[in-house]
């Protein structure tokens, strides 16, 4: 089946500083990507739809300035989380759909798993 | 969205089925019924899909209710790696809307 990668898988920073991360569709081009967080024990939330070409789509209470996401291929998507605070510690996960192929079918990442000191 | 209910928790024995019910009442004429599952510290991976007739695949089958308003996961016999949280999530299938998530059943599987 379809791949989709995320990297890094796992990344500690201090407070305050940015980090990105990469989602690629490896084997099928994504028009559309879809960003993810869950926090211990919860369930999968929602973050932002990502477009290829333009802006994103963010969710009601997601902010946009600090969760950006570029979209700038048809294989590619990044989150970067500006100003990075202990609160924004989670499992990001990035999802896409291959239409073409099975459009019944949203292929995941692996996650990223962010820890903010 | 159509909301779901599963059972937050199940437990099964190792080798035995497993039935993992879910209520989608409100599911739309064109929703797809869909299933995933999530190991620990993993993203979710696809399990089955169907829209009306049951399904069968390698992992598992899927019985839907006449009326749709209710489906169950049947996985034929659980081994220790299919302990994991399963979702399940009505969809209209389009290729530009995400998959939304309930709270899903977390699956223990005793050896």
């Amino acid at each position: 089946g379809a791949v989709v990668s995320q990297h890094p898988s796992w990344v500690i920073c201090k407070s305050g500083t940015s980090v990105k991360i990469e989602c690629r569709s490896l084997d099928f081009q994504a028009t559309t990507m879809f960003w993810y967080r869950q926090f211990p024990k919860q369930s999968l939330m929602l973050m932002a739809t990502s477009n290829e070409g333009s802006k994103a789509t963010y969710e009601q209470g997601v902010e946009k300035d600090k969760f950006l996401i570029n979209h700038a291929s048809l294989t590619l998507s990044t989150l970067t989380v500006t100003s990075a605070h202990p609160e924004d510690s989670s499992f990001y996960i990035c999802s896409a759909r291959d239409p073409p192929k099975g459009r019944e079918t949203q292929y995941f990442g692996p996650g990223t798993r962010l820890l903010v000191l | 969205d159509a909301k779901t209910t599963q059972p937050n928790s199940m437990e099964s024995n190792e080798e035995e089925p497993v039935h993992l019910p879910c209520n989608h009442s409100t599911i739309s004429g064109t929703d797809y019924i869909h299933w995933y599952r999530q190991l620990p510290s993993q993203g979710p991976e696809y399990v089955i899909h169907g829209l009306t007739s049951n399904v069968n695949n390698r992992m598992a089958s899927l019985a839907i209710a006449e009326d749709r308003k209710s489906s169950t996961l049947i996985l034929h016999r659980a081994t220790l790696r299919d302990a994991a949280v399963y979702y399940c999530i009505p969809d209209l299938n389009s290729g530009n809307t995400p998959l939304v998530f309930g709270k899903g059943t977390r699956l223990s599987v005793i050896a």
